[in-house]
């Protein structure tokens, strides 16, 4: 079974801290991908990763940036914490299939709340 | 991606059928139609995906229009554990989720 986990399933921290929110796949996908998921705004992608140092902006990068130094790994980090970042985050790793779409393989999801 | 509109709520009962729509009028030719459903407090999870063909896998039937501007998610005996909210995606590549359709599931 593929498995993708968060490193944490709660989490509250204070504005302006930062925070590293941490993803890891076992299943050797080259692509990785963190979301946000609000009511009434379902998932939005933040940011992707097609391979190891490598990273692209999705819907929603501000205030965010990633880094994926080992493939099986990628983190998402709030610079500076403020309270509209209070979200679900979600990661995810896809496997590329023969007809070159991706099978998307998600995480638990990491509740953030920012006081 | 092209946009898809999806019913917000369906209501089944156990063992029976259930049909779940999408549109998706502006899809493109090389745009797949995936699906994928997040149960409660999970994340979502893949259920099928396809092309222009009909497509069945262990979970469930996709129903493609011969114009791809729709396209049905067959469960063919749903089950308490079907209750989620299923999202239809119609895109090459990454995946933009939209607001899916919340199924209810009743005994």
């Amino acid at each position: 079974d593929v498995k993708v986990t968060q490193s944490s399933r709660y989490l509250v921290k204070r504005t302006g801290e930062k925070v590293f929110l941490e993803c890891v796949q076992d299943m050797d996908h080259e692509n990785m991908f963190w979301y946000r998921q609000d009511p009434g705004l379902g998932l939005r992608l933040i940011y992707f990763s097609y391979d190891v140092k490598m990273k692209e902006k999705g819907d929603i990068p501000e205030g965010y940036s990633v880094s994926r130094e080992k493939k099986e790994r990628f983190s998402l980090i709030l610079e500076s914490a403020s309270t509209n970042q209070t979200s679900m985050y979600l990661c995810a790793s896809s496997l590329v299939l023969r007809d070159r779409t991706y099978e998307q393989y998600f995480g638990p999801g990491t509740r953030l709340t920012v006081t | 991606d092209a946009k898809t509109t999806q019913p917000n709520s369906m209501e089944s009962n156990e063992e029976e059928p259930v049909h779940l729509p999408c549109n998706h009028s502006t899809i493109s030719g090389t745009d797949y139609i995936h699906w994928y459903r997040q149960l409660p407090s999970q994340g979502p999870e893949y259920v099928i995906h396809g092309l222009t063909s009909n497509v069945n896998n262990r979970m469930a039937s996709l129903a493609i229009a011969e114009d791809r501007k729709s396209s049905t998610l067959i469960l063919h005996r749903a089950t308490l554990r079907d209750a989620a909210v299923y999202y239809c995606i119609a895109s090459y590549g990454k995946l933009t989720f939209g607001q899916g359709t919340i199924l209810t599931v009743h005994p």
